[in-house]
């Protein structure tokens, strides 16, 4: 049972580097979204899809980048890479019913030096 | 801007005791859900509920939903070390896709 997985699971990045967090789902779920996760900050979210060709901002979408081009795959791409922008980051998805469970992946932990 | 407000932000407790974790907010939400995270791993959905007033039993949790729709309460009942982990609410306004989360209670329950 696949679910939700993220790759990779660790990085360790220079300020200004770019990179791409990749995220992929199995249950042919519409919805996809990213979170980050900070200490006392709870879980923020980032972007948002509701469906392949559709993407959406979310609280804090500044110097991410994201797409959509299959159901299955939503990226989260930081093009130029700052030191707040260490977090752990956890992709989501769920079907179409939007009370329903967003199910998560494991979390990408993401270091910028 | 952070639209729900969790209390309390950390919780130790001993075994068997009882507790309650509170989500709050000035927005009224279509449904509101709990998670619960494990260290290492992402949230796992615990309850969902959609209407005011509605409370949903979970074993020894018990999930209430304000009857105004802007707030919900978690209580445990005889607490055991199998409950640590951090809770969180999640929030829904109108016909939003987003879901908008607590910044959670970090329970630990020691034996």
């Amino acid at each position: 049972n696949a679910g939700v997985t993220q790759t990779p699971k660790f990085q360790v990045l220079k300020t200004g580097q770019s990179m791409t967090l990749q995220c992929a789902q199995d249950m042919n779920h519409e919805y996809m979204s990213w979170y980050r996760q900070d200490p006392g900050m709870g879980l923020r979210l980032i972007h948002y899809s509701v469906g392949a060709g559709i993407t959406d901002q979310g609280e804090v979408p500044n110097g991410y980048n994201v797409s959509r081009s299959t159901t299955e795959d939503f990226p989260l791409r930081l093009l130029s890479a700052a030191p707040s922008q260490t977090s752990v980051y956890f992709c989501a998805s769920r079907g179409l019913v939007y009370t329903g469970e967003l199910f998560f992946g494991e979390g990408s932990r993401l270091t910028v030096l | 801007t952070q639209l729900l407000e969790q209390s309390p932000q950390f919780l130790s407790i001993q075994e068997g005791e009882n507790l309650t974790v509170y989500c709050n907010s000035s927005s009224v939400f279509s449904s509101l859900q709990w998670y619960r995270q494990e260290p290492g791993e992402g949230p796992v959905l615990l309850v969902t509920v959609v209407t005011g007033g509605e409370v949903k039993k979970l074993k020894r949790l018990t999930f209430q939903f304000g009857d105004a729709r802007k707030d919900s309460s978690l209580h445990i009942t005889a607490a055991q070390p199998g409950d640590t982990g951090l809770y969180l609410c999640a929030g829904r306004e109108g016909g939003s896709e987003k879901l908008v989360f607590g910044k959670g209670t970090k329970l630990t329950v020691n034996p």
